[in-house]
């Protein structure tokens, strides 16, 4: 079965300086997706990154990129220069081939806050 | 560009009355959809995905039941509501495509089962 984990409840990190977040995850399939999404306290999901069970290079998408290391099937967040703006829950997330379509599963995620 | 609306924003509703939450995405065609819950504190629960008018996928069996009516219009429903029903609740659309793709989420209805 597919699982996301992330074993980080809490995560405290100062203004300007850089923050991972861990993500591992489980599954068989040789065809996934990996994202990160921010949920800040308003509640509306917001999608940060993608990274491919296919894809090379680690994405990035400006301060955000994703330490993706397939053998040990992990799939960090790294946020360089942590601002005060970026404390909020962060998920990660697989999809999944389940007939035909690609299903979503999500970790129980990592609360971020940044101290200025 | 796409925009996805979803209402209410809030909702009290006494146990063993009716639900219907809508969802509806604009600037997309043919968009998958899914409805998820959150509990306090924890993560996304999966409810019901669609890949297109009339096709329901349920992934957690509940007193829950979801529709798709029009191709950018999904509703959550339920004909009697139970206390661990409480959540939020979160509608979200991607693109369909042969790959994973993101997913981008409306902003919630905050359901409260008394």
């Amino acid at each position: 079965a597919q699982k996301i984990t992330q074993t980080q409840p809490g995560m405290f990190v100062q203004e300007k300086e850089a923050v991972t977040l861990d993500c591992t995850y489980d599954t068989s399939d040789p065809s996934y997706g990996l994202f990160w999404y921010k949920q800040p306290s308003s509640g509306e999901m917001i999608f940060l990154i993608y990274q491919g069970s296919y894809d090379q290079q680690n994405a990035t998408e400006g301060r955000y990129s994703l330490n993706f290391q397939k053998a040990r099937k992990s799939a960090n967040l790294v946020i360089s220069a942590s601002q005060l703006g970026d404390s909020a829950m962060y998920f990660c997330a697989m999809t999944f081939v389940s007939g035909g379509s690609y299903i979503p599963t999500f970790g129980r995620g990592t609360s971020l806050i940044v101290h200025p | 560009s796409q925009t996805i609306h979803q209402w209410p924003a809030t909702l009290v509703q006494p146990v063993g009355s009716p639900l219907s939450l809508e969802c509806t995405v604009e600037g997309t065609s043919n968009p998958n959809l899914y409805w998820y819950r959150q509990a306090a504190g924890r993560g996304l629960q999966l409810l019901f995905y669609s890949v297109g008018i009339g096709q329901i996928s349920s992934e957690v069996p509940q007193n829950l039941s979801a529709s798709r009516p029009q191709d950018r219009q999904f509703i959550l429903s339920s004909k009697k509501l139970l206390l661990s029903d409480s959540g939020f609740y979160l509608c979200a659309w991607s693109f369909t495509g042969t790959g994973p793709t993101e997913q981008y989420f409306g902003p919630g209805t905050r359901l409260t089962v008394t």
